[in-house]
């Protein structure tokens, strides 16, 4: 079992839908949790950052962490055809290593 | 403020060759990480270095090697390349005090032939 699974999709949903993507994780040491994005041909590109369980909200994006549940959530609001890329989840808990998901491919169809 | 760059961007060689990597991570960045992409595998971690010194290492064979210099820069390299090599190789840089916020470059994408 890898220590963080989230579904490769691809997804595809209709420009102003609501997004919505997860991630489970096992190791209850994980500190810190990160959505990052990646265009095609480009590296990650780091879009929200988290420590505690709730909400993190920045403009049209919302982290969500549940720790008990071991489950994070990135939320999409008003999707953009500029949101169309990889998104990709990852996890700290030290040595500057981070652990991360597969990746979902996102598109969003205008 | 400039971000983390990598070279070459680009490269193809063949099997049993040796490849150098580069990356200039974020000023003010003493900490450099690498990674490997594939579609198969996603991000995996290779190493961490900070201040010249390795601090972290992922489940590689010894053909993966860096160094990190007294600039901050830092190169990778592999030694008798195989297929299963090609792969998208990101450089990540952050301070180095442990909150895991890494910024990546655009990766260097090697071809093994």
């Amino acid at each position: 079992q890898k220590e963080v699974e989230q579904d490769p999709g691809p997804l595809s949903v209709p420009e102003g839908a609501i997004v919505s993507l997860n991630c489970t994780y096992s190791n209850s040491a994980f500190q810190y949790f990160m959505w990052y994005r990646q265009y095609s041909r480009k590296g990650p590109e780091l879009l929200m950052y988290t420590y505690s369980s709730g909400n993190k909200e920045d403009g049209r994006f919302t982290a969500q962490v549940d720790k008990s549940s071991k489950y994070i959530s990135l939320f999409i609001r008003d999707s953009q055809p500029s949101d169309s890329a990889t998104y990709l989840c990852a996890m700290y808990f030290g040595n500057e290593k981070l652990t991360f998901g597969t990746g979902t491919r996102l598109t969003i169809i205008p | 403020k400039a971000g983390v760059t990598q070279t070459p961007r680009y490269l193809i060689k063949t099997r049993g060759q040796q490849v150098t990597l580069s990356c200039s991570p974020i000023s003010g960045h003493r900490s450099v990480s690498w990674y490997q992409q594939t579609p198969g595998q996603g991000l995996q971690f290779l190493f961490e270095y900070f201040s010249e010194t390795q601090r972290n290492k992922g489940n590689f064979p010894g053909r993966f090697s860096g160094r990190q210099f007294s600039n901050s820069r830092s190169e990778m390299n592999v030694s008798t390349l195989e297929l299963g090599d090609s792969a998208l190789y990101l450089c990540a840089s952050s301070s180095g005090q442990n909150t895991g916020e890494l910024f990546f470059g655009e990766g260097s994408r090697l071809t093994v032939l």
